[in-house]
């Protein structure tokens, strides 16, 4: 069974950093690209970052390009979101999601995690 | 970036209804269109891609069409389990964007 397990979120001051980790099991996750997709609670859903399965192939989002960075680790079966310079409208729940198959231009969603919640506030 | 519009933002239904929701793209994204159905607290969950193929484990109750711009998710026969939001997702063209989602409430 795929799982998905995002955890790091946190109250953190704007302008401040965050590291935000999913730990992936019950696939192989070498071979899947994953992404990280972000909800505002009581909104809507925005994608926000992807890397391919070797990290050799990497989008951003308009609004997080040159603050945060995604990174994996293959042999420890995670990826990472590091999130640099916060503002307020960073506040979101932050779900991990592998995509639905192998390869190029695989980009849906198809497994999530549970999410964890960045607040950015003073 | 690609636009996605969904229509309606929300809609109140019965159980037994017939439920439609349309998905407008701001360019052609050929069979691009997945969606997704997501209850309070929960992920999202991949009910359909590529315009129309359901994925494993959903109801045959749940259908879609469309191709180019223009999309409908359908929901035959609604159940009390489908209340929840829709959204649907273009993956032709990177940024991948979401339409705002539609609430499907209880009537």
């Amino acid at each position: 069974e795929v799982q998905l397990v995002e955890f790091g979120g946190g109250l953190v001051q704007p302008g401040g950093s965050l590291r935000l980790s999913c730990a992936a099991s019950g696939f192989t996750f070498s071979s899947y690209g994953m992404s990280w997709v972000r909800q505002v609670p009581g909104k809507g859903l925005a994608w926000v970052a992807y890397i391919s399965d070797s990290a050799s192939t990497i989008y951003y989002a308009d609004s997080v390009k040159g603050r945060f960075t995604i990174s994996r680790d293959n042999a420890k079966n995670s990826l990472y979101l590091q999130m640099n310079s916060l503002r307020a409208e960073d506040t979101a729940v932050y779900f991990c999601a592998r995509p639905d198959c192998r390869g190029a231009k695989c980009y849906t969603p198809e497994h999530w995690g549970q999410g964890t919640l960045v607040t950015v506030s003073s | 970036d690609i636009q996605m519009t969904q229509s309606p933002s929300s809609l109140s239904a019965s159980v037994g209804d017939t439920v439609t929701i349309t998905c407008r793209a701001s360019q052609s994204i050929n069979v691009y269109l997945n969606w997704f159905q997501q209850k309070p607290g929960e992920a999202p969950k991949l009910l359909m891609n590529a315009a129309s193929s359901l994925r494993g484990g959903v109801p045959s109750r749940f259908s879609g069409s469309g191709s180019g711009t223009d999309f409908t998710l359908t929901i035959t026969s609604l159940q009390s389990e489908d209340f929840a939001t829709y959204y649907c997702q273009q993956s032709h063209d990177i940024p991948l964007t979401f339409g705002q989602g539609t609430k499907v409430e209880v009537k």
